[in-house]
């Protein structure tokens, strides 16, 4: 079974654009999660979607947003991107009432 | 959510069993400890899980003590690639409340 995957694996961009990224979770997978990685903060917990719809909410502000699909793919979108955005963005999934996240490698986003 | 306290960074050396000690002195009734292993630029990779007692899988064991307010993840016989950051979890994340609260973690350096 394939695992989580992320694209883009690498991305770079300037300050006050946008960016989208992109999960495919587990096969049968249907709860997707999103976390914020910093060297200064650590691993922060963004979002999580389940069946189309978001069920909890990190302390992030509105310009981090996120949509999942019909077929559980997930997206994270960034807006008016700032140098502090940069980090290592994780997408994590797992089965309904499953306690194990499974990690996929992650987003590295370079804001300049 | 229960905040964590683990050791910084610990050091070892191969062949030898490592033990990192979390405390969670709020941890609550349903809550689960969990840990996690994290190498650079990847995603956590869960390790084991708990409520009470010890749990044993291949790669490790967790042992809990009858109060719940600390956990110990036990590697044996650890080897250079066990060089990793060691996440303490606690919480009901199995549940509808899959907020992973990850804390600063443990560096382990296993040096020959």
């Amino acid at each position: 079974k394939a695992g989580v995957t992320q694209t883009p694996r690498y991305l770079i961009k300037t300050r006050g654009q946008q960016v989208t990224l992109s999960c495919s979770p587990i096969s049968g997978h249907r709860s997707v999660s999103w976390y914020q990685q910093t060297p200064g903060q650590g691993l922060q917990f963004l979002f999580e979607y389940f069946s189309e719809t978001q069920r909890n909410k990190g302390n992030f502000p509105g310009r981090f947003s996120g949509r999942q699909f019909s077929n559980s793919r997930s997206e994270m979108n960034v807006s008016t991107l700032e140098l502090g955005d940069s980090a290592l963005y994780l997408c994590a999934s797992r089965v309904e009432g499953g306690y194990e996240q499974y990690f996929g490698p992650g987003t590295r986003l370079t804001v300049t | 959510l229960a905040k964590t306290t683990q050791p910084i960074s610990m050091d070892s050396y191969e062949g030898q069993e490592v033990n990192i000690t979390c405390s969670h002195n709020n941890i609550a009734t349903n809550d689960y400890i969990t840990w996690y292993q994290q190498f650079p630029s990847q995603g956590p990779r869960f390790i084991i899980q708990g409520y009470k007692t010890k749990v044993t899988n291949e790669v490790a064991s967790l042992f809990i003590p009858a109060d719940r307010k600390s956990s110990t993840l036990s590697l044996p016989r650890v080897s250079l690639s066990d060089t990793a950051v060691y996440y303490c979890l606690v919480g009901d994340n199995g549940g509808a409340t899959n907020k992973l609260i990850f804390g600063t973690g443990t560096l382990l350096a296993v040096q020959p």
